[in-house]
């Protein structure tokens, strides 16, 4: 089946830095990524919906200047956390969508965030 | 605004029992429905879509338009199918994100 990387899978940063999650589907192309969080022992929370080439759909209540989400290739979208505070540890993880194959979605693994 | 309600958060059942994992979704118009699954340290996996109407794992779930539900069954657990399950809604299959229920994690008991 299609495979969804994520990288790096678990980062530490002190408060005010930022930090940079790539999401790469590794033998499909994918024009929509999607962007989720998750808290521990609850479920995934939507934050954006990332399109290839274009600007990416944030969801109500999350911080597109906070949250950056870069989709410049077919097989890349990158979220970076900008001036990261304790509140934002979380897990974060990204979907690909394969419309070659039903238009499923593939979930990347997960990164880990700690924000010291 | 669309919405997934998975009652149960936590079901415990007996190896070689029967499980019933609820689902009900509310959308006025026509959804697809998954289950995903996520077992141990592992990521979330598709399960099951609606659309498919395939047996995977031993799991079955039928749509109800009536009820609005999307409940996951299966007629013998196993210990292997202790995980967390999320049930989750597309209104269509174009570039739409998943709704995902808070989930219900299953244990299955030896």
């Amino acid at each position: 089946g299609a495979v969804v990387s994520q990288h790096p899978s678990w980062v530490i940063c002190k408060s005010g830095t930022s930090v940079k999650i790539e999401c790469r589907s590794l033998d499909f192309q994918a024009t929509t990524m999607f962007w989720y969080r998750q808290f521990p022992k609850q479920s995934l929370m939507l934050m954006a919906t990332s399109n290839e080439g274009s600007k990416a759909t944030y969801e109500q209540g999350v911080e597109k200047d906070k949250f950056l989400i870069n989709h410049a290739s077919l097989t890349l979208s990158t979220l970076t956390v900008t001036s990261a505070h304790p509140e934002d540890s979380s897990f974060y993880i990204c979907s690909a969508r394969d419309e070659a194959r039903s238009d499923e979605q593939y979930f990347g693994p997960g990164t880990r965030l700690t924000v010291t | 605004a669309q919405r997934v309600t998975q009652p149960e958060k936590l079901l415990s059942v007996f190896k070689g029992a029967p499980v019933e994992l609820k689902c009900n979704y509310s959308y006025s118009g026509s959804p697809e429905l998954f289950w995903y699954v996520q077992y141990s340290r592992q990521r979330l996996q598709l399960l099951l879509r609606h659309i498919s109407r395939e047996s995977i794992k031993g799991f079955t779930a039928d749509l109800n338009k009536g009820e609005t539900s999307f409940h996951l069954k299966k007629p013998f657990a196993q210990e292997e199918d202790s995980a967390m399950y999320y049930c989750a809604l597309s209104i269509n299959s174009g570039n739409t994100p998943l709704v995902f229920g808070k989930g219900t994690r299953l244990s299955v008991i030896a």
